[in-house]
C-alpha cells in the first residue's frame, strides 16, 4: 500500500546545530515534495517544492533534497533557532488522482 | 487581503447532530481540499474538488458530505454518521497540486 513516513515522531536538538528531518515514501512515484511548517493550533504554511528532477533546493537557512531512488527527502534547517520549533510536515502529490498527501510530521524543538 | 477564511473556530457537536464548517477563499483558486488532523497525527484528506460543481472523496470520506456551488466557497457537513468527529478540520486550496494555501481550522468537539 502507499506510504508516507516520516521517521522522528519529535527531534529535539540544541540551538545552533543543524537539525535534520526525514521524509521516507513507499508506492509512489511524485513528480514533486513539498515540506510545510505548522504551529500549535494553525494551519499548515508552504516552505518548499522539490521537483522529481532536482536533486536539491535552498532557501534562506532552509536545504531540501530528494532521492528518487532511495524513495526519501531530507529536510535541514541549519543555524537552527527557537523560533524554528514547529511541527514540519512532508506532502507529495499522488499523480494518479491529482491530490495532495500529508505524512504525519515531525515535531523539532530547538533549546536555547 | 487575499485569503482562506473557515469559521467558526471552535465548533461542538451534541450526538445526532449534524454539523457544517464554513470555507472560504478569495484567492481565485480552482481546488479547494478538506483535512482532518488528530492530536499528534498528519493530515488525512477527506474530500477535494477540482472546480465547481465537482468533488472527489478522499482517504476518509465517510460520515462527511461536502458542495461546490460556488468557486469560492467549500462546506463540509460532518453527519451523524461520523462517530469520532473530534478533531481539528483544516482547509486549503490551490491553483494547481503544487502548494496549498490553509485556512486557521476548526477545532470541533462533541458534547
Amino acid at each position: 500500500s502507499q506510504k508516507i513516513e516520516q521517521n522522528s515522531e519529535a527531534l529535539n536538538i540544541q540551538e545552533g546545530k543543524t537539525a535534520t528531518l526525514t521524509c521516507n515514501y513507499t508506492n509512489y512515484s511524485p513528480a514533486y515534495l513539498q515540506w510545510y511548517r505548522q504551529d500549535p493550533g494553525r494551519g499548515p504554511v508552504f516552505l518548499l517544492l522539490i521537483r522529481e528532477n532536482e536533486k536539491e533546493k535552498r532557501k534562506e537557512r532552509l536545504k531540501v533534497t530528494f532521492d528518487t531512488t532511495l524513495k526519501q527527502s531530507l529536510f535541514h534547517i541549519t543555524a537552527s533557532q527557537p523560533a524554528d520549533s514547529a511541527t514540519y510536515l512532508c506532502a507529495l502529490d499522488s499523480r494518479s488522482a491529482s491530490k495532495i498527501i500529508f505524512g504525519s510530521g515531525t515535531r523539532l524543538s530547538i533549546r536555547p | 487581503d487575499g485569503g482562506i477564511t473557515q469559521s467558526p473556530k471552535y465548533l461542538f457537536r451534541k450526538e445526532g447532530q449534524n454539523v457544517t464548517l464554513s470555507c472560504e477563499q478569495n484567492l481565485n483558486h480552482d481546488a479547494m481540499y478538506w483535512y482532518r488532523q488528530d492530536p499528534g497525527q498528519g493530515l488525512r484528506l477527506i474530500y477535494y474538488s477540482q472546480i465547481v460543481n465537482d468533488f472527489q472523496k478522499g482517504d476518509i470520506a465517510e460520515g462527511y458530505s461536502v458542495s461546490r456551488e460556488k468557486k469560492e466557497s467549500f462546506p463540509l457537513t460532518v453527519t451523524s454518521a461520523q462517530k469520532n468527529p473530534t478533531a481539528f478540520y483544516l482547509c486549503a486550496s490551490s491553483i494547481d497540486t503544487e502548494r496549498l494555501f490553509f485556512g486557521s481550522g476548526t477545532q470541533l468537539s462533541v458534547l
